[in-house]
């Protein structure tokens, strides 16, 4: 079946770091990627979605390129805040079958210290 | 306001014990999910439903049952509750089944099976 793979379980920086979540996935069909995250008590939220190769997504400084060559979905980040201490996840749609359901990679959770 | 809630937020239950979580949704979606969320695992999907008064399983129904008895509501039912089922799990609901569609999240609620 479908599945996500990140990477890392958790990472920690500091203010200004760079940040690389990285996401690989494998499906089959033409998937829809995503990037949600989730906040300390709350449920997820999407923070962007891709639906085409090499189509870029972005949102709060956040972005990620569909890449259906290496079947990745990166989630980077120039200069992280504090504020965004968070769990991310990865997931993935496949619509082709009748009913799609969202697939979920095993979260990241990010520590960020000032 | 919070468009998809859940009751209670917490809960502990003792094993063997009959537990009923509850969502809620304000958005006029039809389609609402049950997740529940582990360390390690992510989101896994337990049950989802596309109209009232049907249901259908996800990838771990095993030890769930579920009930839809209006758009608006949906509930996950563990009729006897096992050490194994601790976890925090998520409501969701959407307005279409999958592809592009952005699933929204209640806050979760945490149940310690003792």
């Amino acid at each position: 079946g479908d599945s996500v793979t990140q990477t890392e379980g958790q990472v920690a920086l500091s203010e200004e770091d760079f940040l690389t979540i990285h996401c690989n996935y494998s499906a089959s069909g033409y998937p829809t990627l995503f990037w949600y995250v989730q906040y300390p008590g709350e449920g997820p939220q999407l923070l962007f979605r891709a639906s085409r190769d090499k189509e870029k997504g972005s949102s709060r400084g956040f972005e990620a390129t569909y890449d259906k060559g290496t079947t990745s979905f990166h989630l980077r980040k120039a200069s992280v805040q504090e504020s965004d201490s968070a769990v991310y996840y990865c997931a993935l749609s496949d619509a082709s079958s009748s009913f799609s359901k969202l697939v979920f990679g095993q979260g990241t959770s990010l520590s960020v210290v000032p | 306001e919070a468009a998809v809630t859940q009751s209670p937020r917490s809960k502990v239950a003792v094993t063997g014990g009959k537990v009923t979580l509850s969502c809620h949704q304000t958005n006029n979606h039809d389609y609402m999910y049950w997740y529940r969320q582990d360390t390690g695992h992510g989101l896994r999907l337990i049950h989802y439903s596309y109209v009232a008064d049907s249901t259908e399983k996800g990838d771990i129904p095993d030890g769930y049952k579920a009930s839809r008895p209006s758009q608006e509501n949906f509930s996950l039912i563990l009729e006897l509750a096992s050490l194994s089922q601790t976890a925090v799990y998520f409501c969701a609901s959407s307005d279409a089944a999958g592809g592009f569609a952005e699933q929204f999240f209640g806050p979760g609620t945490r149940l310690t099976v003792l």
